[in-house]
């Protein structure tokens, strides 16, 4: 059962454009969000993450937003740059868990045309 | 340059063999795991470790085994008992100061069982 789902395996966004990636959760138990960018055959950087006591969060060009009741995060990201093109996993936290596991989406291929 | 180093990062072995993937961090963090990710998939969590000489299972510990007797270095075995070894194995770091709460990942090894 996956506790973390990205239902767009890719996405292609003309340069300049907004980026929108999508991240859905079952858990009510997570309530720390993480996005994550890796380029093929290294390991993955983080890029932005958003407590569940917020709805947003902005770093530059990358904004995520959370909407708890609908267990859904988004990651904006304007305006799309070539160099953004990479996989970008969601991940979460469980409330209540020292260890701070981190649970996985499977990925969505950003591709963003010049 | 403070990081995680894992090696090697292409790594050939015959069926029935074990091998060792090592990680190696001077972030002077705590918290140490592995994950694995296959094609098309998220990460997967192995293992891992809270603190010096202690680790735990993760998700899919079968045909695992890890060892954590320096803060620094947290290696991962796989060995012969692991049914589908071939895959990109992934060692991370948890830093968490304030309210940040992020892992770091290490470059990853890609491990092919011929």
């Amino acid at each position: 059962d996956q506790q973390v789902k990205q239902n767009s395996p890719s996405l292609s966004v003309q340069e300049g454009r907004i980026s929108i990636l999508n991240c859905d959760y079952t858990n009510s138990m997570f309530d720390y969000f993480l996005w994550y960018k890796k380029y093929p055959a290294e390991g993955p950087t983080f890029l932005i993450s958003i407590s569940s006591i917020k709805d947003k969060n902005e770093d530059g060009r990358f904004t995520v937003f959370l909407n708890k009741s609908a267990k859904h995060l988004s990651l904006h990201i304007v305006p799309s740059q070539p160099g953004d093109s990479a996989v970008y996993f969601c991940a979460a936290n469980p409330r209540f868990s020292s260890a701070r596991q981190l649970t996985f989406g499977s990925g969505t291929q950003l591709t963003v045309l010049p | 340059d403070g990081g995680i180093t894992q090696s090697p990062k292409y790594l050939f072995r015959k069926e029935g063999q074990n091998v060792t993937l090592s990680c190696e961090q001077n972030l002077n963090h705590d918290a140490m795991y592995w994950y694995r990710q296959d094609p098309g998939q998220g990460l997967r969590l192995i293992y891992y470790s809270q603190i010096v000489n202690d680790f735990q299972k993760g998700d899919i510990a079968e045909g695992y085994s890890v060892s954590r007797e320096k803060k620094e270095s947290f290696p991962l075995t796989v060995t012969s008992a692991q049914k589908n070894p071939t895959a990109f194995y992934l060692c991370a770091s948890r830093e968490t100061s304030g309210s940040r709460d992020e892992q770091f990942f290490g470059p990853g090894t890609r491990l092919t069982v011929l």
